[in-house]
């Protein structure tokens, strides 16, 4: 089956401890992002990337940093210097079809980072 | 920057009734995507519903149908005959033609279901 995986679902952190977020898709897309999701609040995009090798940096990039060294992968690192790292990830893919196309995001399971 | 709003953090409808949730945004592009995802409490989203800004029909799936005014830039979401399965988070999102890479959300709403 096509789809996003995430891993792990849960993980607990120690302060000043870097810790890094799986992200893996077999959909073929070239997209992929990272959003941080907080209670009551929507969907805060971190990093995104277009292709292998490339990523953009999105609203909240402080403190996260990324990789793209496979089309299928797209890991999150969550460095000791983010200030409040506790919350919701969620990572998702779309294909890179051109503007004229919904070109809408898939969705992987997420993460629960909590930080000790 | 685009930004999308959502002024209905919650909301609730009685099983077999119909609900419509509110979203607005705000844009200077002329084409663009909107969308409808649902997150229930397993927290994975879901794509409800997608409209395209230059289709003047509205989108319409199973029970699922959006009210999309251009001109005010608003674009509701109704669901008929609600279920319980229907309790969720519901977030609107935008994504231009150009800068097609990039998603905007609203900040969601939350649909509770009275049996």
């Amino acid at each position: 089956d096509g789809g996003i995986t995430q891993s792990p679902k849960y993980l607990f952190r120690k302060e000043g401890q870097n810790v890094t977020l799986s992200c893996e898709q077999n959909l073929n897309h070239d997209a992929m992002y990272w959003y941080r999701q907080d209670p009551g609040q929507g969907l805060r995009l971190i990093y995104y990337s277009q292709i292998v090798n490339d990523f953009q940096k999105g609203d909240i990039a402080e403190g996260y940093s990324v990789s793209r060294e496979k089309k299928e992968s797209f890991p999150l690192t969550v460095t000791s210097a983010q200030k409040n790292p506790t919350a919701f990830y969620l990572c998702a893919s779309s294909p890179h079809r051109g503007g004229d196309s919904y070109n809408e995001q898939f969705f992987g399971p997420g993460t629960r980072l909590t930080v000790l | 920057a685009q930004t999308v709003t959502q002024s209905q953090p919650e909301m609730s409808v009685q099983e077999a009734e119909t609900v419509t949730l509110s979203c607005t945004y705000d844009t200077s592009e002329s084409d663009y995507y909107l969308f409808w995802y649902k997150q229930p409490p397993s927290r994975q989203m879901i794509l409800v519903i997608r409209q395209e800004a230059y289709k003047q029909q509205n989108a319409t799936e199973n029970r699922f149908s959006v009210n999309f005014q251009k001109a005010a830039k608003s674009f509701s979401l109704k669901i008929s005959d609600s279920q319980l399965g229907d309790a969720a988070m519901y977030f609107c999102a935008y994504r231009g033609l150009y800068n097609f890479n990039k998603f905007y959300f609203g900040s969601g709403t939350k649909l509770n279901v009275k049996p």
